[in-house]
């Protein structure tokens, strides 16, 4: 079936370090990606997606790049702040079938330290 | 425009009850997902409704159960709980139906903490 596999944690970084959380995927269709962010007692907020290959998402400083011949959508910032410290979920959806629900990667938890 | 809410926020039940949870949408969304998140096993797919019919199913027992209003609020129903059903659940909610192929972007809730004593 269908799976996530994401770098484990935890992470840290120092305040202005570079960020890459390495993230590739298993499916059997042409999945959309996504990168969730849950900070500390909350629920999952989205960070950022994108749908085809080659396409960039990016927000809050945050990119990933859909690459199908790699099978990867890694997480990149340039420089990270103490309040990026949060845990990191990679994510795809299956566009098309039965399927649709989000199947998660465990989780990156990022440290960043000031 | 609202987000999506979940209440309660936080339970705490011992083994062999029932629990309800209950989640709304954020307005105009017609779709709602169920995950259930623990340190284990990480996030998984409970359920998904829409128009009130349940459309995807992950591989739950059947002490699970869902359903949806009219006014596609949700609730999940934990039966006969056990200590491993202690975790985070996680709803979601989308315009259209993920199960139609729809790639809208789910939009979560801040979860119901469920403990399980």
């Amino acid at each position: 079936g269908d799976s996530v596999t994401q770098m484990e944690g935890p992470v840290t970084l120092s305040e202005e370090a570079f960020l890459t959380i390495n993230c590739t995927y298993t499916a059997t269709r042409y999945p959309s990606l996504f990168w969730y962010v849950q900070y500390p007692g909350e629920g999952l907020q989205l960070l950022l997606k994108a749908t085809k290959a080659d396409d960039k998402g990016s927000n809050k400083g945050f990119e990933a790049t859909y690459r199908k011949e790699t099978t990867s959508f890694h997480l990149e910032k340039g420089s990270v702040q103490v309040s990026d410290s949060a845990v990191y979920f990679c994510a795809l959806s299956e566009s098309g079938g039965s399927q649709g629900n989000l199947i998660f990667g465990k989780g990156t938890k990022l440290s960043v330290k000031p | 425009k609202a987000g999506v809410t979940q209440t309660p926020r936080y339970l705490i039940k011992t083994r062999g009850q029932q629990v309800t949870l209950s989640c709304s949408p954020i307005s105009g969304h017609r779709s709602v997902s169920w995950y259930q998140q623990t340190p284990g096993q990480g996030l998984q797919f409970l359920f998904e409704y829409f128009s009130e019919t349940q459309r995807n199913k992950g591989n739950f027992p059947g002490r699970f159960s869902g359903r949806q209003f009219s006014n596609s609020r949700s609730e999940m129903n934990v039966s006969t709980l056990e200590l491993g059903d202690s975790a985070l659940y996680l709803c979601a909610s989308s315009p259209s139906p993920r199960a139609s192929g729809s790639t809208d972007t789910q939009y979560f809730g801040p979860g119901t903490r469920l403990t399980v004593l």
